[in-house]
């Protein structure tokens, strides 16, 4: 396709189990970048790939949550014994990875997790 | 740290009207400034940005913004807007280094009165 694709559109899951959330970016696009967007708040930023490489993760809440992009395309957020506070949209966006800085970040509809 | 502030949570306008969304950043550095828009179940849509040069800088739908450095906003304008404009408009910072992450501004909520 060619914009950012994020599976599955929603997903509800019981308190304790185990998600994952997957994200194909733009083809071509070297950068990835997940963001966490709770109910009447802008995006938060979780974390950020230059190809296979997790670049910053500085933004993960805890060590429940992590990510890979294996082959520098397709990337997976998964979230270790969810929790009711974790209940958000996840937003993945990819940008071509220019080295001088000056990258557009295009954005997927996001996964909608709901934790019972 | 860097960091953005969007003022207004809810704006109502008239079709027809002219629009002012503000925002004011805080950035140790030249920002890399951005308008994208959401719609109810959708992801966010670019509306323009701001790397460097002119300071006044026009996107897509007829929307434009004003990089203003003394006064650390990027301003969204609109001469007259249009029932579709109905969505939620957020204002993002990145840095030059780190891969541009972006943070976010909470969003402002436009409503638009036929």
């Amino acid at each position: 396709g060619a914009g950012v694709s994020q599976t599955p559109s929603n997903k509800v899951t019981e308190k304790g189990k185990y998600v994952e959330l997957r994200c194909d970016p733009i083809s071509g696009h070297t950068a990835l970048y997940w963001y966490r967007q709770s109910l009447g708040q802008g995006p938060e930023f979780l974390i950020y790939f230059q190809g296979t490489g997790a670049a910053d993760d500085s933004g993960l809440p805890n060590d429940r949550f992590f990510a890979v992009r294996p082959e520098g395309s397709v990337s997976t957020l998964k979230i270790q014994r969810t929790e009711r506070g974790d209940s958000a949209v996840y937003l993945c966006a990819s940008s071509l990875g220019r080295r001088g800085g000056e990258n557009i970040q295009y954005f997927g509809a996001g996964t909608r997790l709901s934790v019972l | 740290a860097q960091s953005v502030t969007q003022p207004d949570i809810h704006i109502t306008v008239s079709e027809g009207a002219s629009l002012e969304l503000r925002c004011n950043y805080s950035y140790g550095a030249t920002p890399y400034l951005f308008w994208y828009v959401q719609s109810p179940g959708q992801g966010l849509q670019l509306l323009l940005k701001y790397f460097s040069g002119d300071t006044l800088v026009q996107g897509i739908k007829g929307f434009e913004a004003e990089f203003k450095r003394s006064q650390s906003s990027f301003n969204l304008r609109k001469p007259s807007v249009h029932w579709s404009d109905a969505a939620e408009y957020f204002c993002a910072v990145g840095a030059a280094g780190g891969g541009n992450k972006l943070t976010f501004g909470t969003g402002t909520q436009l409503k638009v009165e036929l």
